[in-house]
Order: structure tokens, then C-alpha cells, then sequence
């Protein structure tokens, strides 16, 4: 059984910084595409961004780049994910997810973390 | 992003059958052969349910079946059960992007 189990959410002001983390089991961690995926309370899901296999493609939402870095450590089995300058706009439920990408894009996600709430306010 | 459009809300009686629409452009839900279907239960995270248009995953009730015509793709619930009470999203590849697109989410009410 895939398991994908967040941490690091919580509340940060406007500006600050916060890493998220996801350790994953039950599967091949060093073989899938992962990613993140966010929604905003009451909304609609949102793409964030998604990592290749190897980690030599990196791909992010317009709205995160030059803020948000995603990288993993196959050693670890682990997806992180790390904001700065954050904004109340990325106030959401961040999910680990388990990409399906082709050549050159990722449009599925097979599997969800139970996801972590990042709140950004004063 | 521009998300792919689907109903606020759709409602059936418990036996009915009803269809969710997802209405993309020919960049994304026509031009490509990867829409998929999500099931988000209230205060869950969502799970796969339909993906490349038509296939499901192992372990999916076969009461989901998936569809597409030209632009727009469609879920249809079959034999509607009150545990089908859920939000469903719509995803799809779009050109000229890395990472896919989500629908608006329906809500749907189990009579």
C-alpha cells in the first residue's frame, strides 16, 4: 500500500519561509515522478509543482516560481518542498502526491498524501 | 491557470445514474487522451478514479465509467449510492504546459 505521510505545515507571516516534507512507503520512491498539489480552503485543487524520477526536471506553477523549491532525497524516500516569501494567497492544504508524467509534463496524480495546512497571516 | 470548467453541483436519487461534464478547449481535454477523475470525501484527500479518459485503477467500482466528446469529458456514476456523496474534480494535460490543469469541482448530493 502507497503511503505518503506530509509534515512541516503550519502558521507563518507574510514573508516568511516554512519546508514541507514527505516520506514515502510502499512503493519505489527512486523510480516515480512526485509533486505537490495544493488547495485553498473552500477551493479547487491546484498543480504546485512536480519532480522527475531522477530529479533533473523540476516543474512549477507560474505563481510559485523564483519562491518555491521542490527536491528529494532517494536515500530518505523523501519529497520536500520549500517556500519562501510566502503570501496569504498560498494559504492552502499542500498534498504529497505520486505523479504520472510523460516526456515532458506531469497531468496525474495517482496517489495523495493525507496533506499538511500551511496558513500565512499575521 | 484557466481551470477546466465542470457544474457547480449535481444531484441524484440513490439507483439513479448521473454525469459530470468537463469542458476543456482542443489544447487540453480534446486535443489529448489524459483526462483523469478524482473523488475527494469531505475532509479527505482525493483518490483516482478514472484516468486516461476511460480506464480505472484497480479496486474502482466499475459503477464509474469515463468519457469524452471532442472538448468536453464526462464522469457518469451508475446505480448512485449515498457513499458517492463526494466533490469530483476533472484533470487534463494542456499544451504549452509542464504541469496539468484541475477542473472547478462538482459537488455531488445523493438525494
Amino acid at each position: 500500500e502507497v503511503q505518503l505521510l506530509e509534515s512541516g505545515g503550519g502558521l507563518v507571516q507574510p514573508g516568511g519561509s516554512l519546508r514541507l516534507s514527505c516520506v514515502a512507503s510502499g512503493l519505489t520512491f527512486s523510480t516515480n515522478a512526485m509533486g505537490w498539489v495544493r488547495q485553498a480552503p473552500g477551493k479547487g485543487l491546484e498543480w504546485v509543482s512536480s519532480i522527475s524520477d531522477s530529479g533533473g526536471r523540476t516543474y512549477y506553477e507560474d505563481s510559485v516560481k523564483g519562491r518555491f523549491t521542490i527536491s528529494r532525497d532517494s536515500s530518505k524516500n523523501t519529497l520536500s518542498l520549500q517556500m519562501s516569501s510566502l503570501r496569504a494567497a498560498d494559504t492552502a492544504v499542500y498534498y504529497c502526491v505520486k505523479a504520472h508524467c510523460g516526456a515532458t509534463s506531469c497531468s496525474r496524480v495517482d496517489y495523495w498524501g493525507q496533506g499538511t495546512l500551511v496558513t500565512v497571516s499575521s | 491557470q484557466s481551470a477546466l470548467t465542470q457544474p457547480a453541483s449535481v444531484s441524484g436519487s440513490p439507483g439513479q445514474s448521473i454525469t459530470i461534464s468537463c469542458a476543456g478547449t482542443s489544447s487540453d481535454v480534446g486535443g489529448y487522451n489524459f483526462v483523469s477523475w478524482y473523488q475527494q470525501n469531505p475532509g479527505k484527500a482525493p483518490k483516482l478514479i478514472i484516468y486516461d479518459v476511460t480506464q480505472r485503477p484497480s479496486g474502482v467500482s466499475d459503477r464509474f465509467s469515463g468519457s469524452k466528446s471532442g472538448d468536453t469529458a464526462s464522469l457518469t456514476i451508475s446505480g448512485l449510492q449515498a457513499e458517492d456523496e463526494a466533490d469530483y474534480y476533472c484533470s487534463s494535460h494542456r499544451n504549452s504546459r509542464n504541469l496539468g490543469v484541475f477542473g472547478t469541482g462538482t459537488k455531488v448530493t445523493v438525494l
